[in-house]
C-alpha cells in the first residue's frame, strides 16, 4: 500500500482566513481524492484531484471554496478558503492503490482543522 | 479529544469475546466493499475487502460476510482486544466507478 503523509496534522485558524493542506504520496498514483469528516460523522468526498487539469467536485462543494492543485502524480493540495466555524473538520487525502490484485483506497492521517 | 465517533452507534464488547459489526449498504450495483478502522487521531485504515462474487473472506482475526440479497455486510473480529477499540466504517463501490460511499460508522469499545 502507498504511504501517505499530510501537512499540517492539525491547525487552529481564525474565521475569514484560508489554510492549505498538503498531501504527499511515496509513489506515483493515478487517483487522488480529498474527503471531509465532520465531527461525529462519516466521510464525505469533496473532490477528485486530477493531475494536469481542474479537480472534479462533488455536489455541494465548489472550487472557490476548496481550490485543489495536483501538479504531479505524488502531490496534491487542498485549500479551505474564507473559513468559518462550520469548516471545522478532519480533512483526509486518499489514493487508489493495490491490495493484492485489487485496486482499493488508502487514506492519509488527516488534518484536523478547528476554526474559531 | 478526538471528535470522531462521538455521535455514532456504539458496540461494547468484553475483551476476548467476538465482535460483530454490521453495515447495510445502499446500492445493489456495488460490487466491491471495504472495512476501515479509524483510531482516535488517525486516518481510516484498510482492514479487509470483499468482492461481490464472494460471500465470505477471512483475514487475521477478522472475517467479512456479504449478503447481497439483503444488501448487508458484516465484520467479525475474533478474540477482541483493547487495540481493536476504534470506529469502523464500511465502504461500497460500484463497478466502473472510482467513488466510494461510506457507511455511518460504528464505535467499538472493548471492556477490560
Amino acid at each position: 500500500s502507498a504511504v501517505i503523509s499530510q501537512k499540517p496534522s492539525r491547525d487552529i485558524c481564525q474565521r475569514g482566513t484560508s489554510l492549505t493542506i498538503q498531501c504527499q504520496v511515496d509513489s506515483q498514483v493515478t487517483m487522488m481524492f480529498w474527503y471531509r469528516q465532520q465531527p461525529g460523522q462519516s466521510l464525505t468526498l469533496i473532490a477528485t484531484a486530477n493531475q494536469g487539469s481542474e479537480a472534479t467536485y462533488e455536489s455541494g462543494f465548489v472550487i472557490d471554496k476548496f481550490p485543489i492543485s495536483r501538479p504531479n502524480l505524488t502531490f496534491s493540495t487542498l485549500t479551505v478558503s474564507n473559513m468559518s466555524p462550520e469548516d471545522s473538520s478532519i480533512y483526509l487525502c486518499s489514493v487508489v492503490g493495490l491490495a493484492g490484485d485489487q485496486e482499493t483506497q488508502y487514506f492519509g492521517p488527516g488534518t484536523r482543522l478547528l476554526v474559531l | 479529544g478526538e471528535s470522531v465517533g462521538l455521535h455514532l452507534p456504539t458496540l461494547s464488547v468484553q475483551e476476548g469475546d467476538n465482535s460483530i459489526i454490521n453495515c447495510a449498504y445502499s446500492n445493489s450495483a456495488s460490487d466491491y466493499f471495504i472495512w476501515y478502522k479509524q483510531e482516535s487521531g488517525k486516518g481510516p485504515q484498510f482492514i479487509i475487502d470483499i468482492r461481490s462474487n464472494m460471500d465470505k473472506r477471512q483475514g487475521q482475526r477478522v472475517t467479512v460476510l456479504l449478503n447481497k440479497t439483503v444488501k448487508h455486510l458484516s465484520l467479525q473480529i475474533a478474540a477482541t482486544q483493547p487495540g481493536d477499540s476504534a470506529v469502523y466504517f464500511c465502504a461500497e463501490k460500484a463497478s466502473g466507478t472510482y467513488k466510494y460511499i461510506f457507511g455511518t460508522g460504528t464505535r467499538l469499545k472493548v471492556l477490560a
